[in-house]
């Protein structure tokens, strides 16, 4: 179990491109979870799936921002026309659920982005 | 809406003096309070879940504790290896929805 793994750790773009992070989950996780984190907050839920499903999309998440999990293991996040108020670290977190009340989220290390 | 608030901010402690993080929340059906050390620039590291009031969990130096409205993170003997960010967070299940809603976290330093 290698755990959550992101790429790239870092990201430095400038204002109107667009940038696509990925995400791979620890393998027998069913549900993948995005979230994003500025400086001294803790992480905001942007959209999570269970296996290729995407069932919850935050009100954060503006038309700009699309997820996907195409096969139901690795996902990514793609931010079009960035602007300065997306830098941040984007967080990627998986969990596995055989029922209600379990579902630990393990997180990985997350993805800083700078926008310039 | 689902609310947690940690206090203090900040605690600086000595190495080996004791002290506790609180964690106050509101939420409507909690399924699961979340402990998560946060180190700087890096994702944060499950700790502990809580399920119901007057459970209790510890790991190491660390004994987290819930109640109906609040929980805490003990912390006992700290040493310099402890300093981060801790963060709790609530999950409320409702149909499908699963995500966590964390408080700002406390930044503790421990110091020699």
């Amino acid at each position: 179990d290698t755990g959550v793994s992101q790429d790239p750790r870092h990201k430095i773009t400038k204002r109107g491109q667009n940038v696509t992070f990925r995400c791979d989950p620890i393998s027998e996780h069913n549900r993948l979870y995005w979230y994003r984190q500025t400086l001294g907050q803790g992480p905001e839920f942007l959209t999570y799936f269970q296996n290729e499903a995407q069932l919850e999309k935050s009100r954060l998440l503006s038309d700009r921002f699309s997820a996907e999990r195409p096969k139901g293991s690795f996902s990514t996040l793609e931010i079009q026309r960035t602007e300065q108020g997306d830098s941040a670290m984007y967080l990627c977190a998986s969990s596995f659920n055989p029922g209600v009340s379990k579902d630990e989220q393990y997180f990985g290390p997350g993805t800083r982005l700078t926008v310039t | 809406e689902d609310q947690v608030t940690q206090s203090p901010e900040a605690l600086r402690l000595q190495e080996g003096e004791s002290s506790s993080l609180n964690c106050s929340y509101t939420v409507s059906g909690l399924r699961g309070l979340f402990w998560y050390r946060q180190d700087p620039g890096k994702g944060p590291e499950f700790l502990f879940t809580l399920y119901s009031a007057g459970e209790e969990k510890e790991k190491e130096r660390l004994k987290a504790t819930l109640t109906k409205k609040e929980s805490f993170l003990h912390i006992t003997a700290p040493k310099p290896e402890d300093s981060a960010t801790y963060l709790c967070a609530v999950r409320r299940y409702t149909g499908t929805a699963s995500k966590l809603t964390f408080g700002t976290g406390t930044r503790l330093q421990v110091t020699l």
